[in-house]
């Protein structure tokens, strides 16, 4: 249980171009999406959160106009990467918090974006 | 000063070693996480430690709360085994270790 599936795995673009990344909770309802974002050789770093019905919360640093999240159902949260450059190549992973299971956490698959 | 540490960063060993992993916090948390990433980069959680010690198969975790401090211990390791092992804590955020980088060699 509380599988996260995370689409697409891997995307291909170029600058300029926006591009989503979706997170889907299979089965169960997330109350709260995290969006992590990690360079080669490095750890996650997280980027946001985000609240099913409410406004993402970015860490300091990101910019929220270029990232945008949207948590809009409790299944599903998107990260879109608007105008993307080369410098955002990264590998994007999402997770999710479920409620009924004390502290518990699932991660997405990760996303591999190489901006052109 | 990273709010986690883990060492080592590196770790190489022959199969059918036992592998210890160390990870040290230095912020109040609620919950510790291992988490393996594999060369892909699709991460699967280990486990999620608030005391003690659990087990999976091979897979080994304990916690310390008064020490700040886990270990990730792999039994009879196999080269199916390597992979990136994080350590991760929940405070009033997720702090990352940045890894250890474990290569199990046949």
């Amino acid at each position: 249980g509380a599988v996260v599936s995370q689409h697409p795995s891997w995307v291909i673009c170029k600058s300029g171009t926006s591009v989503k990344i979706e997170c889907r909770s299979l089965d169960f309802q997330a109350t709260t999406m995290f969006w992590y974002r990690q360079f080669p050789k490095q750890s996650l770093m997280l980027m946001a959160t985000s609240n099913e019905g409410s406004k993402a919360t970015y860490e300091q640093g990101v910019e929220k106009d270029k990232f945008l999240i949207n948590h809009a159902s409790l299944t599903l949260s998107t990260l879109t990467v608007t105008s993307a450059h080369p410098e955002d190549s990264s590998f994007y992973i999402c997770s999710a918090s479920y409620a009924g299971s004390n502290y518990g956490y699932t991660f997405g698959s990760g996303t591999r974006l190489t901006v052109v | 000063k990273n709010e986690v540490e883990q060492s080592p960063q590196n770790l190489t060993a022959q199969e059918g070693e036992f592998i210890t992993i160390n990870c040290s916090y230095s912020v109040g948390i609620s919950a510790l996480h291992w988490l393996q990433q594999h060369p892909g980069g699709g991460i699967v959680s280990l486990f999620m430690l608030s005391s003690g010690k659990k087990k999976h198969g091979r897979l080994i975790a304990t916690i310390n709360i008064q020490e700040k401090h886990s270990s990730l211990h792999i039994t009879a390791s196999h080269p199916r085994d390597s992979a990136v092992y994080i350590c991760a804590v929940k405070g009033n955020q997720f702090y990352f270790g940045t890894g250890t980088s474990l290569t199990v060699i046949p």
